[in-house]
C-alpha cells in the first residue's frame, strides 16, 4: 500500500522559504505515468493545487503561485520536495503532499504549516 | 485558473437524497472526462469517492454516484447517512500543451439533518 509522509517545519517566518519533504514508501517514485505533487488548504478554506512534478522530471506550478515555487524529486531517498520563498501569512496552511494522474488517489495526512514572526 | 464553482452549503435528513453541483468551464470540466470529488472530514485527509466523472474507487459505497452535463458535474448521494456530512470538493484535471494543472472547487458542506 503506497503512503505518503509530509515532513518539514510547522513555523515559518514571514518573508522566509518554506521547506517540505514527502517521503514516500510502498511504491517508487520513479514509476512511470505519475504525478508527485503539493496541495493546500488554508484554516477552514478549501484545496489549493500549488504543483506538480512528473517522473521525467517535468514540473507544473499554479500559475498564481509559480513565481514563487520549487518541486524538486530525490529519487534516490523516495522522496519529493517543496519550497515557497518569500511566504506570508496568506501561507499558513495544511500542504498535502499527493500521488496524482488525472485524479488525486493518495494523499499524506497534511501537516500544518504556519507563517508566523 | 479559476476555481471551480459548488454550493456552500447543503443539507438532508437521513434516507434523503442530495446533489452538489460543480461548474467550470470548457477548459476544464466541459472539456474533458477527468472530474473527481473527494470527501474531507474534519482533520482528516480527502478522501477519493469519484473519479473520471462517474467512476467508483473500489471501497467506495455505490450510494455516491458522479454525473457531467456540459460545464457542470455533479455529485450525487442516496440514502443519506449520518457519516456521510462532510466536506465535498470537485475536482478537474486539464492538460494543454504547456501545462498540466489541477483545479478544485470551493467545497460545500454536507450538513445530515
Amino acid at each position: 500500500q503506497l503512503q505518503l509522509q509530509e515532513s518539514g517545519p510547522g513555523l515559518v517566518k514571514p518573508s522566509e522559504t518554506l521547506s517540505l519533504t514527502c517521503t514516500v514508501s510502498g511504491g517508487s517514485i520513479s514509476s512511470s505515468s505519475y504525478y508527485w505533487g503539493w496541495i493546500r488548504q488554508p484554516p477552514g478554506k478549501g484545496l489549493e493545487w500549488i504543483g506538480s512534478i512528473y517522473y521525467s522530471g517535468s514540473t507544473y506550478y499554479n500559475p498564481s503561485l509559480k513565481s514563487r515555487v520549487t518541486i524538486s524529486v530525490d529519487t534516490s531517498k523516495n522522496q519529493f520536495s517543496l519550497k515557497l520563498s518569500s511566504v506570508t501569512a496568506a501561507d499558513t496552511a495544511v500542504y498535502y503532499c499527493a500521488r496524482l494522474t488525472t485524479v488525486i488517489n493518495y494523499w499524506g495526512q497534511g501537516t500544518l504549516v504556519t507563517v508566523s514572526s | 485558473q479559476s476555481a471551480l464553482t459548488q454550493p456552500a452549503s447543503v443539507s438532508g435528513s437521513p434516507g434523503q437524497s442530495i446533489t452538489i453541483s460543480c461548474t467550470g468551464t470548457s477548459s476544464d470540466v466541459g472539456g474533458y472526462n477527468y472530474v473527481s470529488w473527494y470527501q474531507q472530514h474534519p482533520g482528516k485527509a480527502p478522501k477519493l469517492m469519484i473519479y473520471d466523472v462517474s467512476n467508483r474507487p473500489s471501497g467506495v459505497s455505490n450510494r455516491f454516484s458522479g454525473s457531467k452535463s456540459g460545464n457542470t458535474a455533479s455529485l450525487t448521494i442516496s440514502g443519506l447517512q449520518a457519516e456521510d456530512e462532510a466536506d465535498y470538493y470537485c475536482s478537474s484535471y486539464t492538460s494543454s500543451s504547456t501545462l498540466e494543472h489541477w483545479v478544485f472547487g470551493g467545497g460545500t458542506k454536507l450538513t445530515v439533518l
